[in-house]
């Protein structure tokens, strides 16, 4: 099983949809976890942490179910300018490691 | 000036040849990484640095080697280019590990 596994799309929704992603991870040691947009051929940016409560920044709400290894982003009244890579992220789960990044899933709003 | 600068942006270098990609942080955090992303295999792990001191292997660091001269500074080389290492090269740092990282705009080197 890959640590970080997303389906990468393309999901392609009309401008004011509402799309969700999800996401899966192996470790269960790990501890921190985020989405972060990649516009392309530009560095990656965080977007929100996911907090196990779940957290809502604007349009986009994160989730996260530790029994299942399961997060999720939803995107609400979705905007040509939310047309990126979405990457789900986690931490390795032990002090000494490093973030480990999903592939990614591309989002084409249209018009 | 950006949190973290990659360089140079761009490069193109022939195989055999020894480059150096160099990135600086101004946020003054001890943990500094260096990424490549090809396309359909997203982001991999080079090596990493918590401290000045203290560097590791990541999940693809065969071919590769790194310097942290401050802590403000880790640099990636690669000793001896080869056209499989053509990709985007982004650095990154951090404050610890429950924080999400600020990365740099990264270098795209083209090894022909």
């Amino acid at each position: 099983r890959k640590e970080v596994e997303q389906d990468p799309g393309p999901f392609n929704v009309p401008e004011g949809a509402t799309v969700a992603f999800n996401c899966t991870y192996s470790n269960s040691a790990s501890q921190s976890f985020f989405w972060y947009r990649q516009d392309c051929r530009k560095e990656p940016k965080l977007l929100m942490s996911v907090y196990s409560s779940g957290n809502e920044d604007g349009r986009f709400t994160a989730q996260l179910n530790r029994a299942s290894q399961y997060i999720s982003l939803l995107i609400r009244d979705s905007k040509l300018s939310d047309s990126a890579t979405y990457l789900c992220v986690v931490n390795g789960g032990q002090a000494g490691t490093a973030l480990i990044f999903g592939k990614g899933t591309t989002l084409s709003v249209s018009s | 000036d950006a949190d973290v600068t990659q360089t140079p942006r761009n490069r193109i270098t022939k195989t055999g040849k020894r480059i150096m990609l160099e990135c600086s942080q101004t946020k003054g955090h001890d943990r500094m990484y260096w990424y490549r992303q090809d396309p359909g295999l997203g982001l991999r792990l080079i090596y990493y640095s918590f401290d000045v001191k203290d560097i590791n292997k990541g999940e693809i660091s065969d071919g590769y080697s790194v310097s942290r001269q401050a802590q403000a500074k880790f640099s990636l080389s690669l000793e001896s280019a080869i056209p499989n290492q053509t990709a985007l090269y982004f650095c990154a740092t951090s404050e610890d590990r429950y924080y999400g990282y600020t990365f740099g705009s990264g270098t795209r080197l083209t090894v022909v």
